[in-house]
């Protein structure tokens, strides 16, 4: 079945690499995602990386994808105070648009 | 990107009545779709909306509770009927860009609590 799967928070010191870790079941994923959600607000699409790619790079971020293991992760560098935000990983199911999401991990960034 | 506009952001209801909310994207776009996010929660599609057919809702989701307009390429609406406390939660429209480049974009959510 489909399943993502995220550790629930994560607490990093401000100027500390952050990383967010995701796992999920089905191989036949086309796309995967990270969303940034603030309080209050709705989804911002941080990134997100092609199936048959293995690494993505934007500026702070780096997702890597091991699909052998069907394992995501996003690292932030230099953590700041305004990366606080709940952090959603998501697969896109081949074909079709439908997002299936993950719990959300909580990151708190302290001063 | 896509900019996606919700009304209301936020609304206060009473339990048996119905609201509309309204989603319009500032291009064209290919797919418009309906998350829920129930508080503390993540969020599940609801359905998918269609240019001019009925939309196609996921499993626990029916048209008589939460029908879908979407009359032209950037404008959808979600109605919820019937409200019950269980529905108060923030609804999501989100929409992909015309050309297939992966991009899935949010609105800000309409926040609903049901009294």
């Amino acid at each position: 079945g489909e399943d993502v799967e995220q550790s629930l928070f994560l607490s990093v010191r401000e100027g500390d690499s952050s990383v967010i870790n995701c796992t999920y079941t089905d191989s036949s994923s086309t796309y995967l995602y990270w969303y940034k959600q603030e309080p209050g607000a709705g989804l911002q699409l941080l990134t997100y990386i092609f199936s048959n790619m293995d690494m993505k790079q934007d500026q702070r971020l780096t997702v890597l994808l091991n699909k052998k293991d069907k394992h995501l992760s996003l690292r932030i560098a230099d953590t700041q105070t305004g990366d606080s935000a709940i952090y959603f990983c998501a697969e896109r199911m081949d074909s079709s648009y439908k997002l299936i999401f993950g719990s959300g991990t909580r990151l708190l960034v302290r001063p | 990107s896509a900019v996606i506009s919700q009304k209301p952001s936020r609304d206060i209801c009473q339990r048996g009545t119905s609201l509309t909310i309204q989603c319009q994207v500032d291009s064209q776009v290919t797919m418009m779709f309906w998350y829920r996010q129930q508080p503390g929660q993540s969020l599940t599609l609801i359905a998918t909306a269609n240019q001019g057919s009925e939309a196609t809702y996921e499993s626990g989701f029916v048209i008589d509770k939460f029908p879908i307009s979407r009359p032209n390429l950037t404008f959808s609406t979600l109605t919820v009927s019937n409200m019950s406390p269980e529905d108060s939660s923030i609804y999501l429209c989100s929409a992909s860009g015309i050309i297939n480049t992966g991009e899935l974009f949010f609105g800000e959510g309409s926040r609903l609590t049901v009294l």
